[in-house]
């Protein structure tokens, strides 16, 4: 993706080790996050979202933690696999239709 | 497949060309998105349209005017653009409304190269 220019954050974990990826949110008004993963090459797709009137959720091998004290979003992948190797970013939502970026981490997944 | 599609993938123009970038959802949604991505920034919201409506423009220069004949789909007009707006352009939509928003979703981009 376009980020490959971007000194972003990135986060090395082997296969098999839990990752936990971390987003600090700018608005305290916001109601709604999303992370959202893009792969090479890919627009950003949905992972999962969490409203503000929930500190967690849980899906599929992940969780996200929403810790509104610190406007704090983290997002926990469970056994990491080379397929998760992507750029990872939140997202935050103030007002119904805009949703603003951070500006992403890098996951590597090395075996 | 996101359910919004992006045409071209695709572009390479001169700083005096005019083309036009596409994107079409069939997913219902009311909202539609232009973002920007680029090397050097994270994603830019550049407009919103809600209903057909703009809602946004996030001080975005004239040379990028979008258009929203209706709720599916989206076009971006280029014209007079510089190097620098070389980016991958990425639309996304979402339905809105009270206080039930849901997820963007997004098309796979148009790689715009502005020689």
């Amino acid at each position: 993706g376009e980020s490959v220019g971007l000194h972003l954050p990135t986060l090395s974990v082997q296969e098999g080790d839990n990752s936990i990826i971390n987003c600090a949110y700018s608005n305290s008004a916001s109601d709604y996050f999303i992370w959202y993963k893009q792969e090479s090459g890919k627009g950003p797709q949905f992972i999962i979202d969490i409203r503000s009137n929930m500190d967690k959720r849980q899906g599929q091998r992940v969780t996200v933690l929403l810790n509104k004290t610190v406007k704090h979003l983290s997002l926990q992948i469970a056994a990491t696999q080379p397929g998760d190797s992507a750029v990872y970013f939140c997202a935050e939502n103030y007002n119904t239709d805009k949703l603003i970026f951070g500006t992403g981490t890098r996951l590597q997944v090395f075996p | 497949e996101t359910g919004v599609t992006q045409t071209p993938r695709h572009l390479v123009m001169g700083m005096t060309n005019k083309k036009s970038l596409k994107c079409e959802q069939h997913l219902g949604h009311n909202a539609m998105y232009w973002y920007k991505q680029s090397a050097k920034k994270p994603l830019e919201l550049m407009f919103v349209y809600n209903f057909k409506e703009q809602t946004e423009n996030n001080s975005v220069p004239s040379r990028f005017s979008p258009e929203c004949p209706n709720s599916s789909h989206l076009f971006l007009h280029l014209h007079t653009l510089q190097p620098e707006d070389s980016a991958l352009y990425l639309c996304a939509s979402s339905q809105t409304g009270g206080t039930m928003n849901t997820e963007a979703f997004f098309g796979q981009g148009t790689r715009l190269t502005v020689v």
